[in-house]
């Protein structure tokens, strides 16, 4: 079946604007995640959505960072007022997740957006 | 502070050298380690999860293995379609929804 889709598959912008990046997860899956990965580094964990529970904001780096998702599909991550520290490429995971106590299931990812902030 | 390190960051084989790359923690309450595979331009793909010191998970030329410290990915008469980034990550028992990510080994494979 289809995998994670992400767009755009690439974004430049100017400082200052913002931009809203798109997560299509695997149909069937109730777990989403978004990671920011910058050049030479790690993924970064950012927020995690869990079917209707609210989602996990902990990774947000500032409030200029939201994210949001429609019931068990598609996610948007919003970043406003873009810095030229934004600029990564931000990926897209989801899974099947059990309830609490069973095994997390695998994340499956996206292609990522790239993101240049000029 | 939980940490994921792995090493080395960098390592270029001759085809069919066979070498291991290391995943080591130190994280409280391990739940679960995942390796992946991370090609130039791509989003990371999934190789293996270990849940428990001693288990071995094999797919190909890879065989991911994992003990109370450290996991290690060997790889067996590599070939150039080898040659990507292996991420290690964790999942913690008391933080179930969130993975803690390794910064990956380059592999380089040379014909």
């Amino acid at each position: 079946g289809a995998g994670v889709s992400q767009s755009p598959s690439n974004k430049v912008t100017e400082k200052g604007k913002d931009v809203e990046l798109r997560c299509d997860p695997i149909s069937g899956h109730t777990a989403l995640y978004w990671y920011r990965q910058r050049l030479g580094q790690g993924l970064e964990f950012l927020i995690y959505f869990q079917g209707n529970s609210a989602p996990d904001k902990s990774g947000l780096p500032s409030d200029r960072f939201s994210a949001e998702r429609t019931g068990e599909s598609v996610s948007t991550l919003t970043i406003q007022r873009t810095q030229q520290e934004d600029s990564a490429v931000y990926l897209c995971a989801s899974s099947l997740a059990t309830s609490g106590g069973a095994r997390q299931e695998t994340q499956y990812f996206g292609p990522g957006t790239r993101l240049l902030v000029l | 502070e939980d940490q994921v390190t792995q090493s080395p960051e960098a390592l270029r084989l001759q085809e069919g050298e066979s070498s291991s790359l290391n995943c080591s923690y130190t994280v409280s309450g391990l739940r679960g380690l995942f390796w992946y595979r991370q090609d130039p331009g791509k989003g990371p793909e999934f190789l293996f999860t270990l849940y428990s010191a001693g288990e071995e998970k094999e797919k190909e030329r890879l065989k991911a293995t994992l003990t109370k410290k450290e996991s290690f990915l060997h790889i067996t008469a590599p070939k150039p379609e080898d040659s990507a980034t292996y991420l290690c990550a964790v999942q913690l028992k008391n933080t179930g929804n969130q993975f803690y990510f390794g910064t990956g080994t380059s592999l380089t494979v040379i014909p």
